[in-house]
């Protein structure tokens, strides 16, 4: 069964017009991930949740924004997606621990990735 | 020096033929490691993680020397199947942890 699914599997959209990718999970886990995926490339990290707060990397485009409504459910919304946004977008789970907020960690546990949403922008 | 760095491949080898992958990650304080399998156009799969210790996951050899940040991966025997894109993924750990990705490595295995 799968514990990381990711909605749509194929997605096309228009150039600028805004598009909503989802991703859930079974696994409980309080860490989720988006990554950026291009071909031959390695996956790119957008940004990450730990539980509700949210990490952004430096170098991630204003155009791109997450929500996370509840554990269970990550959304990743491209306000205006460019031809240059076209990709596999990969979404992964990992189990954090420690008390929030000083002692949270990341554990040493592998991460669950969904299939996968491959955007193609026209 | 980018943060994980792989060999840039790709590896074309025979069936039966051993094949060993280099990764070299640039963060000394980085905590965990792993090697995961890429099919084309799939998701990443976790092959196995990498021990201090080294560990062995039948056909599988994974080692880590911390003090070269190295890692690397042996693959005995090579099948077909095994012919996939293997990523080498480290940990930074910590409140911020994040997973950060080499480009990985291609492989092919001919009959």
């Amino acid at each position: 069964d799968a514990m990381v699914i990711q909605n749509p599997r194929y997605q096309v959209t228009q150039f600028g017009k805004p598009v909503t990718l989802s991703c859930s999970q079974t696994l409980n886990h309080n860490v989720m991930y988006w990554y950026q995926q291009k071909s031959s490339q390695a996956p790119k990290l957008l940004f990450h949740y730990y539980d509700k707060d949210f990490n952004n990397e430096a170098d991630t485009p204003d155009n791109f924004q997450s929500r996370r409504p509840n554990t269970s459910f990550c959304f990743l919304d491209i306000r205006s997606p460019g031809l240059g946004d076209a990709a596999m977008y990969l979404c992964a789970t990992s189990r954090g621990g420690g008390a929030p907020p000083t002692r949270r960690t990341i554990m040493n546990t592998e991460a669950f990735f969904g299939q996968g949403t491959r955007l193609t922008v026209v | 020096r980018k943060e994980v760095e792989q060999d840039p491949g790709p590896f074309n080898v025979p069936e039966g033929a051993t094949v060993a992958f280099n990764c070299t990650y640039s963060n000394s304080a980085s905590q965990s490691f792993f090697w995961y399998r890429q099919d084309c156009r799939k998701e990443p799969k976790l092959l196995m993680s990498v021990y201090s210790s080294g560990n062995e996951d039948g056909r599988f050899t994974a080692q880590l020397n911390r003090a070269s940040q190295y890692i690397s991966l042996l693959i005995r025997d090579s099948k077909l199947s095994d012919s996939a894109t293997y990523l080498c993924v480290v940990n930074n750990g910590g409140s911020q942890g994040n997973l950060i990705f080499g480009k990985g490595t291609k492989l092919s295995v001919k009959p």
